[in-house]
């Protein structure tokens, strides 16, 4: 079994500072990670994935994140906040190809304080 | 290329009653997932269906059941509503092949409230 956990519900960064989103995997299987983003009533998008291949992954908007193995982590970053990235953040896992359920974080809501 | 659609966007019920919703994925996929998400809560997997057969399922009732066609769009059908059906609910369709990532493209989903 997988699962995923997201540390802080609620994560508030200046517009220009450093946005860090954290996020820990549980996995019996090397997995594959994801972190989606959801805006206010809408569905969800795919930032980045990671699938086993570079452990520092580039996503959409310009954020990325690093698979730690040694940590059991992938947390989310990018260099300077924008008021456009205020929305609900998930961290995301499927750790057996071929079933292809994702497993979420409960989620985590970011604010930008202008 | 067409992505995921939902139908409808919104959905009033009450108890005990049943409801349809309707997903068509996006060009050239295969699969399709649905997704139940509660208020302030992350997405929870309800089933998958690969060539129209359930492939894999959560844990939620047999009340909740689906349908892929021969076209890959699918339905989500639940019976017998209760007020803790109250949530977004959204689908996923990908291709499945192998060696590939599993990446999931997410319809803008469908807000159900039962009262």
């Amino acid at each position: 079994a997988q699962s995923v956990t997201q540390l802080g519900s609620h994560v508030s960064v200046s517009e220009g500072a450093l946005v860090l989103l954290r996020c820990n995997y549980s996995s019996s299987v090397p997995p594959y990670l994801f972190w989606y983003v959801q805006y206010p009533n809408q569905g969800l998008q795919l930032l980045l994935k990671y699938t086993s291949a570079a452990t520092l992954v580039k996503g959409i908007n310009g954020f990325e994140a690093e698979f730690k193995k040694s940590e059991t982590s992938f947390h989310l970053t990018k260099p300077s906040a924008h008021m456009s990235d205020a929305a609900e953040y998930f961290c995301a896992v499927i750790g057996n190809f071929g079933n292809e359920k994702l497993t979420f974080g409960t989620g985590t809501r970011l604010t930008i304080i202008p | 290329e067409t992505g995921v659609t939902q139908s409808p966007t919104h959905l009033i019920k009450t108890r005990g009653q049943q409801v349809t919703l309707r997903c068509s994925s996006q060009s050239g996929h295969n699969t399709v997932s649905w997704y139940q998400q509660a208020l302030g809560q992350g997405p929870q997997f309800i089933f998958q269906y690969y060539r129209e057969e359930e492939n894999g399922r959560g844990n939620f009732p047999p009340r909740f059941s689906g349908l892929q066609f021969p076209n890959y769009s699918s339905e989500l059908n639940v019976n017998a509503l209760e007020l803790d059906d109250s949530a977004l609910y959204l689908c996923a369709s990908s291709l499945r092949h192998a060696g590939g990532s599993n990446e999931q493209f997410f319809g803008p989903g469908t807000r159900l409230t039962v009262l």
